[in-house]
């Protein structure tokens, strides 16, 4: 079983429709908590960071982070065909040093 | 991209071939990492390194050397390249924002092994 489970998707929206997207753990100890987004041939870019439990919003994307369930959600309003991408979650025990990353959900947003 | 480069972006090798893909950054930052991105797979970390000269291995070290002589420049080498290699390889950095500290990715380097 892998440390980090995400659902590769494809998920498919029409335009303006509110996106969640998850990954499920397996170690307690994670607790500093990335999304990062990746568009089609190009690097991964950091989305949002999430120390602990809680929600942090940025925009039209909020992250929550629920330990105790070891479930992590990236929300996104008023999707835009721009938000079409690969998203992956991201996670550590220890800061940035060794990010255990989940296999990436592809979101495709329809005009 | 948080000043990384990586060449070359794209290579075509043989089975048995040693390739050297490089990593450089401009800003002095400690930490560099390198993966590798299969489908199905995501990100696997193959080696990281947190000064000169000063590497550890990942998930996914067998096959792989790194060597970090310099501050800026991380190498990947494969000593004898296989078909399992072919991959998308990132190098990362580790970058500090206030009480922030998360990894930032070069633009990748595709590798097709025949």
């Amino acid at each position: 079983q892998k440390e980090v489970e995400q659902d590769p998707g494809p998920l498919s929206v029409p335009e303006g429709a509110i996106v969640s997207l998850n990954c499920t753990y397996s170690n307690s100890a994670f607790q500093y908590f990335m999304w990062y987004r990746q568009y089609s041939r190009k690097g991964p870019e950091l989305l949002m960071y999430t120390y602990s439990s809680g929600n942090k919003e940025d925009g039209r994307f909020t992250a929550q982070v629920d330990k105790s369930s070891k479930y992590i959600s990236l929300f996104i309003r008023d999707s835009q065909p721009s938000d079409s991408a690969t998203y992956l979650c991201a996670m550590s025990s220890d800061s940035s040093y060794k990010l255990i990353f989940g296999s990436g959900t592809r979101l495709l947003v329809r005009p | 991209d948080a000043g990384i480069t990586q060449s070359p972006r794209h290579k075509v090798t043989e089975t048995g071939t040693p390739v050297t893909l490089r990593c450089h950054q401009t800003e002095n930052h400690r930490y560099m990492y390198w993966y590798r991105q299969d489908p199905g797979h995501g990100l696997r970390l193959i080696h990281y390194s947190y000064g000169v000269k000063d590497t550890d291995k990942g998930e996914v070290s067998d096959g792989y050397s790194v060597s970090r002589s310099k501050t800026e420049d991380f190498l990947l080498t494969l000593e004898s390249a296989t078909s399992s290699q072919t991959s998308v390889y990132f190098c990362a950095i580790s970058l500090t924002s206030g009480a922030q500290e998360t990894q930032y990715f070069g633009p990748g380097t595709r590798l097709l092994v025949l």
